[in-house]
């Protein structure tokens, strides 16, 4: 069964705190993705990573495919990065192509000033 | 902002009733998935359209179905609501011919049924 599991599922931290969320999931994955979510819906791609670490910013990702762990990274955090941060992978088909994403239970990060 | 709209934003239904939500995909996307987020969970899965066809489904009953045309946008229909359809409904585009592009979400549509 594909799975995504994700924790914290809430953090509260103070500004300029270092950051973490973690991601695993169960079986191969063709492409990781880190999401944003603020209030009101609308969801933010903010990384998608099949293998190694991408950084962007204030932000960084991570990916151990041998563990199937997934990190996502917030340096120097600031109140505007409160939202809820959601992990998805793509899970392979049997035969090769690619799902829909299933999505984690998502994190619900509030950094106060 | 990405290029993928959804419309309408808001709406209303009563239980029974059927509605249609709209989704555009980003330029040079081929492929529209659609996800039902309800309060406080993450999104599932509905399904995904890919050339116009219906390319893979989640856990969700034949009473959801959808379209997509040629230009790559797609509708999302939902027959006969119940209650428990009250929820955000997202679409997503991406390229279904390059495994590293990244998925763009619409801003959704929340679904009222009452």
């Amino acid at each position: 069964k594909n799975e995504v599991e994700q924790s914290p599922q809430n953090l509260t931290a103070q500004e300029g705190e270092f950051i973490t969320i973690n991601c695993s999931y169960s079986v191969g994955i063709s492409a990781l993705h880190w999401l944003q979510q603020h209030p009101g819906g609308g969801i933010v791609s903010l990384f998608m990573l099949s293998s190694g670490k991408k950084k962007h910013g204030r932000l960084i990702a991570t990916i151990n495919i041998q563990e199937k762990h997934s990190s996502l990274h917030i340096t120097a955090s600031h109140p505007r990065d409160s939202a809820v941060y959601i992990c998805a992978a793509t899970f392979m088909y049997s035969g090769g192509g690619a799902d829909g994403l299933t999505f984690g239970k998502g994190t619900h990060l509030i950094i106060q000033p | 902002e990405t290029g993928v709209t959804q419309s309408p934003t808001h709406l209303i239904k009563t239980r029974g009733q059927q509605v249609t939500l709209r989704c555009s995909s980003q330029s040079g996307h081929n492929t529209v998935s659609w996800y039902q987020q309800a309060l406080g969970q993450g999104p599932q899965f509905i399904f995904q359209y890919y050339r116009e066809e219906e390319n893979g489904r989640g856990n969700f009953p034949p009473r959801f179905s959808g379209l997509q045309f040629p230009n790559y946008s797609s509708e999302l229909n939902v027959n006969a609501l119940e209650l428990d359809d009250s929820a955000l409904y997202l679409c997503a585009s991406t390229d279904r011919g390059n495994m590293n592009t990244e998925a763009f979400f619409g801003q959704g549509t929340r679904l009222t049924v009452v």
